[in-house]
């Protein structure tokens, strides 16, 4: 597509329940990225593809959050069990390397509620 | 590892004046990206302009420059004749220019808030 997408745009669920996030890169991105971002502050980095190959999962805050790219094209990031603080945006970008001329290309977001 | 310093939470700017937002980093590598991203109230990321750390000039995109210090690690960003519409969250951002260095992700600032006074 023209944009790197992401859906829902917006989702609201009660406590202890699984939600799945997704992202669709620009197409021929080999790189993606999963960020969160709470009111106020900066993009916080959970984790990140190059291509099917999931190269860094540092920021993940606990074993409840997972990410997948089975294709190396669209990822679904998975939250378990969610909890409260759990509510953010989360949001998707991708690249067309790793360490190409540096943009990254964000979505718009995906606002997660957790009641 | 490396970090991203905005120390301004908030700055306000007269239409038509120009304002400079600062950011400051630290790292130990000699090659890398900084980047300004606007953050607008729909809270869409936007690139405002980017600076590849090996080019001693500094990046400039119309009414936007920035003030590269490599020494110093400083990298600010100049808006003149400031518009209603450049009202925003201002997030300063470096990535690493080495393929697995930082993963090649970007690593963000707090953000400083511009305001515009009409």
């Amino acid at each position: 597509g023209a944009g790197v997408s992401q859906s829902p745009r917006y989702k609201v669920t009660k406590r202890g329940q699984d939600v799945a996030l997704r992202c669709d890169p620009i197409s021929g991105h080999v790189s993606l990225y999963w960020y969160r971002q709470a009111l106020g502050q900066g993009p916080e980095f959970l984790t990140y593809f190059n291509y099917e190959a999931q190269q860094d999962k540092s920021g993940l805050p606990n074993d409840r959050f997972s990410a997948e790219r089975p294709e190396g094209s669209i990822s679904t990031l998975t939250i378990q069990r969610t909890e409260q603080r759990d509510s953010a945006m989360y949001r998707c970008a991708s690249s067309l390397t790793g360490a190409d001329t540096g943009e990254l290309f964000f979505g718009e977001g995906s606002r997660l509620t957790v009641l | 590892a490396q970090t991203v310093t905005q120390s301004q939470p908030e700055m306000s700017v007269q239409e038509a004046e120009t304002v400079t937002l600062s950011c400051t980093y630290d790292t130990s590598e000699s090659d890398y990206y900084l980047f300004w991203y606007k953050q607008p109230p729909s809270r869409q990321m936007i690139l405002v302009i980017r600076q590849e750390a090996y080019k001693q000039q500094n990046a400039t995109e119309n009414r936007f420059s920035v003030n590269f210090q490599k020494a110093a690690k400083s990298f600010s960003l100049k808006i003149s004749d400031s518009q209603l519409g450049d009202a925003a969250m201002y997030f300063c951002a470096y990535r690493s220019a080495y393929y697995g260095g930082s993963q090649g992700n970007l690593i963000f600032g707090k953000g400083t808030k511009l305001s515009v006074k009409p």
